[in-house]
């Protein structure tokens, strides 16, 4: 079974703290991974994609790969009451996306 | 304008009748898919569409059926709604020329069923 894990949170920090959200993977031959963010009642939208092992950063926002550990995360740097929103970890396989729960975010 | 367009954006139905939800697309992506999220459970993928003669069931497709009458248009009915379908669903689009695995959705349809 294909799957993603996150830890549904809520995970709650003060503003201007780092947030950091992981997230666990099922399938080591994945090679495209993401994030998106979720505000309550609204659409996803895709946030951070990376498909290498290291550090992807994008604003306030980096994203980490390690492959052999099937590990994903993403830190938010300088929390914003604005970044609080559902989080959600995906990975790709045969042309469709593995979604995680998600992980709800309060910034405050 | 947007570029996913999904109408429509709430609706409320009987048991038993029969619904239509549509999605529209001007991204030019020939990859659409249909999901439905519930509270607790994630996004599920419904029906997915790699063109317009490629659709694929997802992992809830029962109860389900899909049309793709375009490249732009990909319509997904309820042909007896019964109420454990009431969900927010969301259409997305993704493009495999550019980055296969990135998905761009629509503004959701809210559905409940009485």
């Amino acid at each position: 079974q294909k799957e993603v894990e996150q830890n549904s949170g809520p995970l709650s920090v003060p503003e201007g703290a780092i947030a950091s959200l992981n997230c666990t993977y099922s399938d080591r031959g994945s090679q495209s991974f993401f994030w998106y963010r979720q505000y309550s009642g609204k659409s996803p939208e895709l946030i951070m994609s990376i498909y290498s092992n290291g550090d992807k950063e994008d604003g306030r926002f980096t994203a980490q790969l390690n492959k052999a550990s099937q590990y994903v995360s993403l830190l938010i740097r300088d929390s914003q009451p604005s970044d609080s929103a559902t989080y959600l970890c995906t990975w790709g396989s045969q042309g469709n996306l593995i979604f995680g729960k998600g992980t709800k975010l309060s910034v405050k | 304008d947007a570029d996913v367009t999904q109408t429509p954006r709430n609706r409320i139905t009987k048991t038993g009748k029969r619904i239509m939800l549509e999605c529209s697309q001007t991204k030019g992506h020939d990859r659409m898919y249909w999901y439905r999220q519930d509270p607790g459970l994630g996004l599920r993928l419904i029906y997915y569409s790699f063109d317009v003669k490629d659709i694929n069931k997802g992992e809830i497709s029962d109860g389900y059926s899909v049309s793709r009458q375009a490249q732009a248009k990909f319509s997904l009915s309820l042909e007896s709604a019964i109420p454990n379908q009431t969900a927010l669903y969301f259409c997305a689009t993704s493009d495999p020329l550019a980055a296969a695995y990135e998905q761009y959705f629509g503004p959701g349809t809210r559905l409940t069923v009485t």
